[in-house]
């Protein structure tokens, strides 16, 4: 079982639909989500950053986290064609030597068409 | 300046070659990565540099050979590469002053897309 699991899609939605992305993970110790966004042969931005559990808001991005259930969703409202991308969850521990080593997910395809 | 640059953004190398990657950020992080893409799969770490120190390497072979000259820059040595090394190179830095936390909000280049005949 791998320590994070991401649904690799694809995902196709018209735009303006609301996306839901999630990632489920098997470590208690992940302290530290991240969701990070890839366009097509580029590389991956920084979304959203969220410590423990709770949720973040960022315009029309929400992130959420349920530690409980070791569940953490990406939420867009509004799709624009312009968030067609490859989004990757990513989390890691506190463990201070681990140097930043984050565990991806597989990465979630999304295409919002017009 | 919140950009990490790498150079060059694309290299076609034979088996037999020696060629260099270099990365290059000034938002005075002290935490360097090396990661490898396949496509449609997550990035796959390589090498941590912390303060200038190799801090992690994930059991990389040694056709690979990491260099930090300095805070600023990242060097990837390449030598005698297969095929299968054939990926995009991406580089990251994060801030990783401040605690464990400070390692987290990794900025990533826009990579260098290898090819390995």
């Amino acid at each position: 079982q791998k320590e994070v699991e991401q649904d690799p899609g694809p995902l196709s939605v018209p735009e303006g639909a609301i996306v839901s992305l999630n990632c489920t993970y098997s470590n208690s110790a992940f302290q530290y989500f991240m969701w990070y966004r890839q366009y097509s042969r580029k590389g991956p931005e920084l979304l959203m950053y969220t410590y423990s559990s709770g949720n973040k808001e960022d315009g029309r991005f929400t992130a959420q986290v349920d530690k409980s259930s070791k569940y953490i969703s990406l939420f867009i409202r509004d799709s624009q064609p312009s968030d067609s991308a490859t989004y990757l969850c990513a989390m890691r521990g506190m463990i201070y030597n681990q140097g930043g080593k984050l565990i991806f997910g597989q990465g979630t395809e999304l295409s919002v068409k017009p | 300046d919140t950009e990490v640059t790498q150079t060059p953004k694309h290299l076609v190398m034979g088996m037999t070659n020696k060629k260099s990657l270099k990365c290059e950020q000034h938002m005075g992080h002290r935490a360097m990565y090396w990661y490898k893409q396949k496509a449609k799969k997550p990035p796959e770490l390589m090498f941590v540099y912390s303060y200038e120190k190799l801090s992690i390497n994930e059991s990389v072979p040694s056709r690979f050979s990491p260099e930090c000259p300095n805070s600023s820059l990242l060097n990837l040595h390449l030598h005698a590469l297969q095929p299968e090394d054939s990926a995009l190179y991406l580089c990251a830095s994060s801030d990783g002053r401040l605690g464990s936390g400070s390692y987290n909000e990794q900025f990533f280049g826009p990579g260098t897309r290898l090819t390995v005949l």
